[in-house]
């Protein structure tokens, strides 16, 4: 079985600052896919950012960016130039390639974004 | 555009009661899917469907039930509600050949078992 694990519950940096949320995960799968999902304060969860495992380039969109790393099992999200409203809860999640959207979810990063 | 529309938005039950939550999607969407989210396990899937007449089980189906009579509604059913069941329940959907992984969400139903 397959299990996420992002090990800051929380975390708070201040507006236009950079910061970095950790994520790892277990598989014996070769190809798979990862996520970053936004829960804001509203409740609706929406994608952040994809990435396919077989690709080696890091997904990009706009300011936010992941670190993949596939041969230790780590997948960050690096967000830059914090803005308010990235104060959500943070979610990364796994799913392999078969059966793609029953994704596995960790226990969340809280992030606030000080004015 | 609705997108994914879950009712009620919260409920209180009884020990014992028997309620369902209602999904519906207006995105023609063949996978549609029930989460549960508790503090500090993150979201735990439910049960799921790849379409009209085709559900299977989750991580964590005992106390739910599901059925997917037309491609727009997913209701999940509890049958006897217990304290453990307290949660918010979310429901999503996805048009899985074309965008794999991409779960769109309803607001999501706090629930409360007495």
């Amino acid at each position: 079985a397959q299990t996420v694990t992002q090990s800051q519950p929380e975390m708070s940096v201040q507006e236009a600052e950079t910061v970095t949320l950790s994520c790892t995960y277990d598989t014996s799968e070769n190809n798979y896919y990862l996520f970053w999902y936004k829960q804001p304060p509203s409740r609706q969860m929406i994608l952040v950012i994809r990435q396919e495992a077989y690709k080696q380039q890091n997904a990009t969109e706009n300011r936010f960016s992941v670190n993949f790393q596939k041969a230790a099992k780590s997948f960050s999200l690096k967000i830059s130039d914090s803005q308010l409203g990235d104060t959500a809860m943070y979610f990364c999640a796994f799913s392999p390639i078969q059966g793609a959207q029953k994704l596995v979810f960790g226990q969340g990063t809280r992030l606030t974004i000080n004015p | 555009n609705a997108g994914v529309t879950q009712t009620p938005k919260f409920q209180v039950l009884k020990t014992g009661q028997s309620m369902t939550l209602q999904c519906a999607q207006d995105m023609n969407h063949e996978y549609m899917s029930w989460y549960r989210q508790d503090p500090g396990m993150g979201l735990r899937l439910i049960h799921y469907s790849v379409g009209a007449g085709i559900t299977d089980q989750g991580e964590v189906p005992n106390g739910y039930n599901v059925s997917r009579s037309t491609t727009e509604d997913f209701p999940l059913r509890l049958l006897s509600a217990a304290p453990s069941q307290t949660s918010v329940y979310f429901c999503a959907s996805s048009r899985f050949r074309d965008y794999p992984g991409e779960l769109f969400f309803g607001e999501g139903s706090r629930l409360t078992v007495l």
